[in-house]
Order: structure tokens, then C-alpha cells, then sequence
């Protein structure tokens, strides 16, 4: 199993360019979720689905969209890219049904708004 | 008040050194409670996970839960170099599948 991919690994925009960052899983993990990380400031949740179709936001949406037309992928789309939205980007799966929720990352985006 | 309190550090200790990372929360509601280790560049890995209160052992890694303080905390013994990561705390109600994270501590083993 590949587990959580994403790609690219790296990216510079510039202010107002668009993208989009690619999530795929191969563990047939209902939940899938995107979360930016800036320094010191942890994990903050931009989007997360629970299954194909399903889409909710998290705590930081604005700026952002996604779809989920497949139970493997969760891309995630920047719109009018902002200095703002420079940071490092994981996308996640977990299973439904486990108690704790573990979470499987991706090795992260890097993404500079220049 | 955040739900989840977390000192980003960094902490810095010479390789050998019991290691004490703590979370506070105020959200009683948590049930479960986990510690991440995210290595610079890679993305967070589950490295232990609890249920309610109590200790849980695993080699040189212990997590602990206090629900009565609201206050949970990993140990490291016999720290290594190769222990230098950022650790997040992250915690969930029963059936929740959205985690709360801590900020994550940046701890740093020097040899």
C-alpha cells in the first residue's frame, strides 16, 4: 500500500493564481481531511468528507474548495491564491469506525504565495 | 481558551534524559487521547494512543491520562537523538472523527 500521496511536494504562486493539490488514498478510508500547518501553530482543518459525494468545512474553509467524486481521492482547490495561504498542506484518511480515529498523513504540500 | 493547550517549545535535552511532554484541555467530553511525532518535513504518525484515564506503556514511550486535571502527558526514558521530532497531543469525544490537536512541542535530543 502507498497509504496517503500527495503531490506536488512543492509549489510557488503568485497573488491571485490558482491550483490545485492532489490527495490520494489506497486504504479505502472513508474519511479523508485537509489540514495547513504553519509554524508553531499545529494542525488547523480547512475541509474533511466522510465519504464519496460528502463534503463539510473545518475550521479555516475560507479561500478553499474541495470535492470527493471518489472514495480515493480529496483534491483541494485554491482560488485567487493569497501571501496568506502560504503553508505547508497534509492531507489525512481514517477509517470509519475505529474507536480513536487514528489518522494516516500524506508527507505534505509546500505551497509559497509569493 | 483554546480546547487543547500545548507549549511549542523548543525543548532541549542531552540524549539519555527522561522527557516529560504535557497537554492540558478543557473539554470533558474527550475520551481519547493521542500523541502524534511528526519528524521535520514528513507528515504526523500515530505514535500512542490511550482510552480514558491511566497509563500506557510502550518501550520507552509512556503516555499518561489525568481526566480528574484535564492534563495528559507522554515520557520518554533514555531520550535519543533520533526522538527529535515535534510531538502533537490530539484528543476526540467517543465516535468523533474529528480530532482536536495541540500545537505540537518541538523537542530537540542533542548527543
Amino acid at each position: 500500500n502507498a497509504g496517503v500521496t500527495q503531490t506536488p511536494k512543492f509549489r510557488i504562486l503568485k497573488i491571485g493564481q490558482s491550483m490545485t493539490l492532489q490527495c490520494a488514498q489506497d486504504m479505502n478510508h472513508n474519511y479523508m481531511y485537509w489540514y495547513r500547518q504553519d509554524p508553531g501553530m499545529g494542525l488547523k482543518l480547512i475541509y474533511y468528507s466522510v465519504g464519496a459525494g460528502i463534503t463539510d468545512k473545518g475550521e479555516v474553509p475560507n479561500g478553499y474548495n474541495v470535492s470527493r467524486s471518489t472514495t480515493e481521492d480529496f483534491p483541494l482547490r485554491l482560488e485567487l491564491a493569497a501571501p496568506s495561504q502560504t503553508s505547508v498542506y497534509f492531507c489525512a484518511s481514517a477509517p470509519t469506525g475505529g474507536s480513536y480515529n487514528e489518522q494516516f498523513f500524506g508527507p505534505g504540500t509546500r505551497l509559497t504565495v509569493l | 481558551q483554546k480546547e487543547v493547550e500545548q507549549d511549542p517549545g523548543p525543548l532541549s535535552v542531552p540524549e539519555g534524559a527522561i522527557v516529560s511532554l504535557n497537554c492540558t484541555y478543557s473539554n470533558s467530553a474527550f475520551q481519547y487521547f493521542m500523541w502524534y511525532r511528526q519528524y521535520s518535513r514528513k507528515g504526523p504518525e500515530l505514535l500512542m494512543y490511550t482510552y480514558s484515564s491511566g497509563n500506557k506503556e510502550d518501550g520507552r514511550f509512556t503516555a499518561q491520562v489525568d481526566k480528574s486535571s484535564k492534563y495528559i502527558s507522554l515520557f520518554i526514558r533514555d531520550s535519543q537523538p533520533s526522538d527529535s521530532a515535534t510531538y502533537l497531543c490530539a484528543m476526540t469525544t467517543g465516535g468523533s472523527y474529528i480530532p482536536t490537536f495541540g500545537r505540537g512541542t518541538s523537542l530537540i535530543v542533542h548527543p
